[in-house]
């Protein structure tokens, strides 16, 4: 079964460093996303991604964060300047269309973010 | 922003028996709710999803029920197993065409044999 990979699958970051988080969502999917979650907390949407823009944001996602799409294969979130608070659970998830609810969307594992 | 919301974090039952889950939600226009199963180190997979226009999706032992009038709906897991044993997340379409899901917190489910 086609799968969502994200590497690397644990990344420790000290305050004030950018990292990239890569993800290689399913080859003929068109939409891509990230979500995060804090630890004991719910999922939470970071924003969508289509022909090359984004297209829905989350306040969360402000101008410390940014995706691309660099290469027609990854998809890859940067936090330019990392803050203890954005220590979290990053998914990245994909889809083939934007489903209205018939089927959900196809997530990665996960990359585990510490900023210490 | 808690226009989704699963209030209760954890929930225990027996092998064999129904395992019931529930969520509620705020936002009327809201058209389709999913149910998303999360084992640890691992990302979320869908389980079942229902539109907006039915009350009942039923897919093996899960089924859905959603009553709009009181914005709650429900996931039933009959016969409960031990494999059922993670965190079920409902969630629901974000207004928009841009496939935004809006998650629950999750609640805990266990299964004994």
């Amino acid at each position: 079964e086609p799968e969502v990979t994200q590497t690397p699958s644990h990344q420790v970051t000290q305050m004030g460093q950018e990292v990239i988080l890569r993800c290689v969502p399913i080859s003929n999917h068109l939409y891509f996303y990230w979500y995060r979650q804090i630890l004991g907390q719910k999922v939470e949407f970071l924003v969508s991604f289509y022909n090359n823009e984004i297209s829905e944001k989350s306040e969360i996602f402000d101008d410390q964060f940014s995706v691309e799409r660099p290469d027609g294969s990854n998809f890859t979130l940067k936090i330019r300047s990392t803050k203890l608070e954005d220590s979290a659970m990053y998914f990245c998830a994909s889809s083939e269309v934007v489903y209205r609810g018939t089927y959900g969307y196809t997530f990665g594992s996960g990359t585990r973010l510490t900023v210490v | 922003d808690q226009q989704v919301k699963q209030n209760s974090p954890s929930l225990s039952v027996q092998e064999g028996r129904i395992s019931i889950l529930n969520c509620d939600y705020t936002n009327s226009m809201f058209d389709y709710f999913l149910w998303y199963k999360k084992y640890p180190a691992e990302g979320p997979t869908f389980l079942i999803s229902i539109s907006s226009i039915k009350d009942k999706n039923e897919d093996g032992r899960f089924t859905v029920f959603l009553n709009k009038s009181a914005k709650h709906l429900s996931l039933h897991i009959v016969p409960s197993q031990p494999g059922d044993s993670a965190v079920y997340f409902c969630a629901a379409n974000g207004s928009g065409n841009t496939g935004k899901l809006i998650f629950g917190q999750g609640t805990t489910l266990q299964v004994k044999p």
